[in-house]
C-alpha cells in the first residue's frame, strides 16, 4: 500500500532555476493538493485539484504551476525559484464525491526544499 | 476571514491526559479534523468532528462545540511516542481546509 508518493525528499535549488515536484497517489482519489509548510506557520495550499483535466489556485499560487493529465499524477512545477519558495511540500489526496465533507487528506511524506 | 488559534507548545508527563485546545473563526464550516505530526514526517488524521458534542477513539477523544468556535483533542494515558504537533484543521467550503499553526507536544518520562 503506496498511498501517497514525493520525489524528491530533498532538493536544493539556486536562485531561478526550475523544478519539478512529483506527486502520485495509488487510491484513486479525485481530489488531490499541494501544500506548503513554513516553520510556525500552517499547512497553506498552493494548488488543488478535483480530477484529471481539472485544476484550482489555492491561497499562495504565485511561483508555482500544477498539471492534473492522470488520476494518479499531480506534479507541482517551480519555475524561477526565489528565497521565499525555500520551504517543505506536502503533497495530498482525499476520496469522495460532491457531498463528502469528512473523507480525510493523506499526505505524502514530503519534499524539503532549499532555496539559495 | 479565517483564523484558527492552537497554543504553540505543551508539555506533559508519560501517563498523564492532555487537552489541546482549538479556537476557530471560519466563514462557512464544514466539519474540523485533528492530525498528528511527529517531527520531519507528513500530517496523520486522527479525527473529525461535525456535530457538537464528544468522539472517543480510543486513547484519542476530540470535542467541538459549533456555537463557541471551539474544539479540543484529548489524550489520555500519555505515551512518549505521543510526542509530536497536532493540527486543528477546519473545512469552510468544500475544498476549503484551514489549517492552524499547529500545538507541538512533548511528553517527558
Amino acid at each position: 500500500n503506496a498511498g501517497v508518493t514525493q520525489t524528491p525528499k530533498f532538493r536544493i535549488l539556486k536562485i531561478g532555476q526550475s523544478m519539478t515536484l512529483q506527486c502520485t497517489q495509488d487510491m484513486n482519489h479525485n481530489y488531490m493538493y499541494w501544500y506548503r509548510q513554513d516553520p510556525g506557520m500552517g499547512l497553506k495550499l498552493i494548488y488543488y485539484s478535483v480530477g484529471a483535466g481539472i485544476t484550482d489556485k489555492g491561497e499562495v499560487p504565485n511561483g508555482y504551476n500544477v498539471s492534473r493529465s492522470t488520476t494518479e499524477d499531480f506534479p507541482l512545477r517551480l519555475e524561477l525559484a526565489a528565497p521565499s519558495q525555500t520551504s517543505v511540500y506536502f503533497c495530498a489526496s482525499r476520496s469522495g464525491t460532491s457531498s463528502s465533507y469528512n473523507s480525510p487528506l493523506h499526505f505524502g511524506n514530503g519534499t524539503r526544499l532549499t532555496v539559495t | 476571514g479565517q483564523n484558527i488559534d492552537q497554543p504553540t507548545e505543551m508539555t506533559a508527563t508519560e501517563g498523564a491526559i492532555v487537552q489541546i485546545n482549538c479556537t476557530y473563526q471560519t466563514s462557512g464550516f464544514n466539519g474540523l479534523f485533528w492530525y498528528q505530526q511527529h517531527a520531519g514526517e507528513a500530517p496523520t488524521f486522527l479525527s473529525y468532528n461535525v456535530l457538537d458534542g464528544l468522539e472517543e477513539k480510543g486513547r484519542f477523544s476530540s470535542f467541538l462545540s459549533r456555537s463557541k468556535g471551539y474544539s479540543y483533542l484529548l489524550l489520555k494515558e500519555l505515551q512518549m511516542k505521543d510526542s509530536a504537533s497536532y493540527l486543528c484543521a477546519v473545512r469552510g467550503g468544500f475544498q476549503k481546509l484551514v489549517f492552524g499553526t499547529g500545538t507541538r507536544l512533548l511528553v517527558s518520562p
